[in-house]
């Protein structure tokens, strides 16, 4: 069974310019998360899907991202614009329905904001 | 507010000899916790979980992990530590999975052949 993928695996860009990261989770989960990492700092969360449908959005940072997962599949998370802060890793986890079922992550995109 | 704290930022070990690593947390209820790994080019991997029952929780690779509530901690053990244990460790907390994760800064795990 593949595991979570995201794409792409770095993305190097200007600051002002756009960004969309994609993740596709493991087939089945409808539960998907993004997460991101700064400087080395903790594993914060940013948002979580449920099927097509945000269930909780609170750790968005604000307004220049947005997050998509039409038809409850892939989602992408789009910066734009991009700013020198949005540099960091973003994880992605999908997770089956029940409670106690594990988040699995992906292996993160890596964002240089320059 | 809730929050994990991992105080160790490196930790170096030789090969074969064992390891702890340290967890601590600030949350409202008993909450869930677990541990993850990240090795260089992989995305994070589940190495237990601490849900509820016996305080002691094995895991994957050997791991091990004790809840202690008096302590509000939850620390990672494994008795003898491989080279390709060498990555970095991740604590988090959450009131359960399905909700989100808080997670500490991480450990980075060296280790000495």
């Amino acid at each position: 069974e593949a595991g979570v993928t995201q794409f792409p695996s770095h993305s190097v860009i200007e600051k002002g310019q756009t960004v969309t990261l994609r993740c596709d989770p493991i087939s089945g989960h409808d539960n998907l998360y993004w997460y991101r990492r700064v400087m080395g700092k903790e594993i914060k969360f940013l948002l979580h899907f449920v099927k097509e449908s945000k269930q909780d959005e609170s750790g968005m940072p604000n307004n220049r991202f947005l997050a998509e997962r039409t038809g409850g599949t892939y989602s992408t998370l789009k910066v734009q614009p991009a700013e020198l802060e949005d540099s960091g890793v973003y994880f992605c986890a999908s997770r089956l329905a029940g409670v106690a079922d594990t988040q699995y992550f992906g292996p993160g995109t890596r964002l240089t904001v320059l | 507010a809730q929050s994990v704290t991992q105080p160790d930022i490196h930790i170096t070990v030789s090969e074969g000899a064992s390891l702890e690593l340290r967890c601590n947390y600030s949350y409202g209820a008993t909450p869930y916790l677990f541990w993850y790994v990240q090795s260089p080019g992989q995305g994070l991997q589940l190495l237990l979980k601490y849900f509820s029952g016996d305080t002691l929780v094995q895991g994957i690779k050997g791991f091990e992990a004790e809840f202690k509530r008096s302590q509000s901690s939850f620390n990672l053990r494994k008795p003898s530590v491989h080279w390709s244990d060498a990555a970095e460790y991740f604590c988090a907390v959450g009131p359960d999975s399905s909700y989100k994760l808080i997670f500490g800064s991480g450990t980075r795990l060296l280790v000495r052949p």
